[in-house]
């Protein structure tokens, strides 16, 4: 089975331009999280979907960040326009929603960084 | 979330037993233990989960008194390749849509 994968590993933009990563993930997950790792600190929660509907973002930083997850499959994370804080790792996750069970492990995809310069 | 508090390092030899403990005082009656393993340029790797007494899989164990307040990962006979950040999350973990809190973590270094 392929784990979550995101796109792309690493990416280097200018202030002000615009990024866009992308999260596919795990084939059936109804739960897709966004998290990231500024330099330095922990890692952070972003957002939460669960399908193609936003459960929880409460941990979004500002309005430059958008995320979507159209069709409920892939999710992608812009960043528009970029600034220097927002420079660090952004990891997606998914988990599968299956009633009855006690755990709801979280799968996570290897990250991609984001540098902005 | 209750919050957890776990030492920022620990050193160890190859084939040694290594335990990790974490305190978490303030944790609710519906909450779990679930600890995360993170190697470098890798996102988190779940390992073990666990509400009371004591869980084993095939990578760890983990030891929960029964006040629950803390919790300790027992890693059997390391190996170079468990060098690695493991990280104790505590939460409503038996429902999905649970954001996980990491803290810093434990830096585990296995020598040779």
């Amino acid at each position: 089975e392929a784990g979550v994968t995101q796109f792309p590993s690493h990416s280097v933009i200018e202030k002000g331009q615009t990024v866009t990563l992308r999260c596919d993930p795990i084939s059936g997950h109804d739960n897709l999280y966004w998290y990231r790792r500024v330099m330095g600190k922990e890692i952070k929660f972003l957002l939460h979907f669960v399908k193609e509907s936003k459960q929880d973002e409460s941990g979004m930083p500002n309005n430059r960040f958008l995320a979507e997850r159209t069709g409920g499959t892939y999710s992608t994370l812009k960043v528009q326009p970029a600034e220097l804080e927002d420079s660090g790792v952004y990891f997606c996750a998914s988990s599968q929603d299956v009633a009855g069970t006690s755990t709801d492990t979280q799968y996570f995809g290897p990250g991609t960084r984001l540098t902005v310069l | 979330l209750a919050k957890t508090t776990q030492p920022i390092s620990m050193d160890s030899y190859e084939g040694q037993e290594v335990n990790i403990t974490c305190s978490h005082n303030n944790i609710a009656t519906n909450d779990y233990i679930t600890w995360y393993q993170q190697f470098p340029s890798q996102g988190p790797r779940f390992i073990i989960q666990g509400y009371k007494t004591k869980v084993t899989n095939e990578v760890a164990s983990l030891f929960i008194p029964a006040d629950r307040k803390s919790s300790t990962l027992s890693l059997p006979r390391v190996s170079l390749s468990d060098t690695a950040v493991y990280y104790c999350l505590v939460g409503p973990f038996n429902q999905a849509g649970t954001a996980l809190i990491f803290g810093k973590g434990t830096t585990l270094s296995v020598s040779s």
